[in-house]
């Protein structure tokens, strides 16, 4: 079963560019979600998709990030314009979901490293 | 505030010994806690989850405690090797909500 495709593996910008990172979730895969991960912390939920809808975008910065998910397939997560501080891994995760299961484990692409200068 | 505290400093042990790694959560019912594994360069891997019912989980060589009393979870990896070295995360987790929150993370470093 081929895992969670995230592209690209680094991207290095100056701040107030913009950046888009792609991510295209393990097969049959329901729920989508985008994650931070600052170093030395762990990762942090930007938003979450059940299919092609959000369920969760409350803690992304919607002045600057945005994302979307076609079809309930790929997703692509950006930023514009980036500052120094949105240097950081961006993690892309899927699971299952079914309704009435409560628990699907999530897996998780490589990530794509952001470096912000 | 929901907050969750895994050892910031880096766990050395040697091989063969059984490491201890400890997950205190504050403001939290979580109905279930999972545990992770992160290599460097790589993204999180589910390891094991226990639910609030239960007290102890194994697998292989992994042991998982769950005490909703004291609000802590503890992981045990037994017969500790030096692939065994990466950081391990743990994710308080439930109350209808599937996206994790996650603890900063314990470095285990597995000495041959």
């Amino acid at each position: 079963e081929a895992g969670v495709a995230q592209s690209p593996r680094y991207k290095i910008i100056e701040k107030r560019q913009s950046v888009a990172f792609w991510c295209n979730p393990i097969s049959g895969h329901a729920t989508l979600y985008w994650y931070q991960q600052i170093l030395g912390q762990g990762p942090k939920l930007l938003i979450q998709f059940q299919n092609n809808g959000v369920v969760d975008d409350s803690q992304l910065p919607k002045d600057r990030f945005s994302a979307e998910r076609l079809k309930g397939v790929d997703s692509t997560l950006k930023i514009q314009p980036a500052k120094l501080e949105d240097s950081a891994v961006y993690l892309c995760a899927s699971s299952l979901d079914r309704q009435g299961i409560t628990f699907y484990e999530q897996y998780f692409g490589p990530g794509t490293r952001l470096t912000v200068t | 505030s929901q907050k969750i505290e895994q050892n910031s400093e880096a766990l050395n042990i040697q091989e063969g010994k059984t490491a201890t790694l400890t997950c205190n959560y504050t403001n939290y019912s979580p109905a279930y806690l999972q545990w992770y594994r992160q290599d460097p360069g790589r993204g999180p891997v589910f390891l094991l989850l226990i639910r609030e019912n239960e007290k102890e989980k194994r697998k292989e060589r992994l042991k998982v405690t769950f005490d909703t009393t004291l609000k802590q979870s503890l992981f045990h990896i037994t017969a500790s090797q030096p692939a065994d070295s990466a950081t391990y995360l743990c994710a308080p987790s439930g109350g209808g909500r599937r996206a994790l929150t996650f603890g900063s993370g314990t470095r285990l470093q597995v000495q041959p």
